[in-house]
C-alpha cells in the first residue's frame, strides 16, 4: 500500500511552458485534493474532486486545470507557467467528507524561471 | 472566512522537555481538526484527527485537545526527542459545503536539541 504518490519530485520550467503533475492513490478514496504551499505559509486548496468525473475549484484555481477519469488518478495541469506558480504542490486524498482524515503525497517542488 | 493561527511560529527546546503547541481558529463551527507533522522537503504526515464531538485524542507521546467554543486546540508533546524536530501544522475542516477543504495554519517550527 503506497498511499499517495506524486511525480515528479522536482521540476524547473521556463515561463510559458506547460506541464502535468501526476498524483495516484491506492486507498480507493473518492475524495482527492491539490494544494500548494508557499514558503512560510500554510497550504491552499487549488482544486478538488469528489469522485471520477467530478472536479471543482478551490481557493486558488487560476492557471491550473484538473481531470479525474479514474478513482486512482488526479493529475494537475499547469498551462503557460508563470513565476507566481513557483511553489510546492501536494496531492491528498480522503475516504469520506464525514470523517475527512486527509493523507498527503510527498509533494512536487516546482520552480518557474 | 475561517482563519487559523499557530503560536509560536518557532520553538527551540532541550531534549526531554514537555511542550505545548497552540492553534486557534476564528470560526468555531468546525467539523474536525487535524494535526500534521512536516519534515523538511517532505510531505505531511497526519498525527491526530479530532472530531468536533471529541475533546481530545492521544497517540503515544502526543495528546491533542480541542475546545470548539473558544476556538482553540493544543498539541502536547511529552518527553520531547531530537527526532520530534519538524514543522507542526494544524488544519480545520468546516464540513457542510466546504467540500473537504482544510484551512491550514502557518505552522510551528520545532527544534529539539540534544
Amino acid at each position: 500500500n503506497a498511499g499517495v504518490t506524486q511525480t515528479p519530485k522536482f521540476r524547473i520550467l521556463k515561463i510559458g511552458q506547460s506541464m502535468t503533475l501526476q498524483c495516484t492513490q491506492d486507498m480507493n478514496h473518492n475524495y482527492m485534493y491539490w494544494y500548494r504551499q508557499d514558503p512560510g505559509m500554510g497550504l491552499k486548496l487549488i482544486y478538488y474532486s469528489v469522485g471520477a468525473g467530478i472536479t471543482d475549484k478551490g481557493e486558488v484555481p487560476n492557471g491550473y486545470n484538473v481531470s479525474r477519469s479514474t478513482t486512482e488518478d488526479f493529475p494537475l495541469r499547469l498551462e503557460l507557467a508563470a513565476p507566481s506558480q513557483t511553489s510546492v504542490y501536494f496531492c491528498a486524498s480522503s475516504y469520506s467528507l464525514a470523517y475527512n482524515e486527509q493523507f498527503f503525497g510527498p509533494g512536487t517542488r516546482l520552480t518557474v524561471l | 472566512k475561517q482563519e487559523v493561527t499557530q503560536i509560536p511560529a518557532a520553538l527551540s527546546v532541550p531534549e526531554g522537555e514537555n511542550l505545548v503547541l497552540n492553534c486557534s481558529f476564528t470560526d468555531s463551527a468546525i467539523y474536525n481538526l487535524q494535526w500534521f507533522r512536516q519534515d523538511p522537503g517532505k510531505g505531511l504526515t497526519s498525527l491526530l484527527l479530532i472530531q468536533s464531538s471529541q475533546r481530545e485524542q492521544t497517540s503515544g507521546r502526543l495528546n491533542a485537545s480541542l475546545d470548539k467554543s473558544s476556538g482553540r486546540s493544543t498539541l502536547y508533546i511529552a518527553a520531547s526527542q531530537p527526532g520530534d524536530s519538524a514543522t507542526y501544522l494544524c488544519a480545520v475542516y468546516a464540513g457542510g459545503t466546504s467540500y473537504g477543504k482544510l484551512t491550514f495554519g502557518q505552522g510551528t517550527i520545532l527544534t529539539v536539541h540534544p
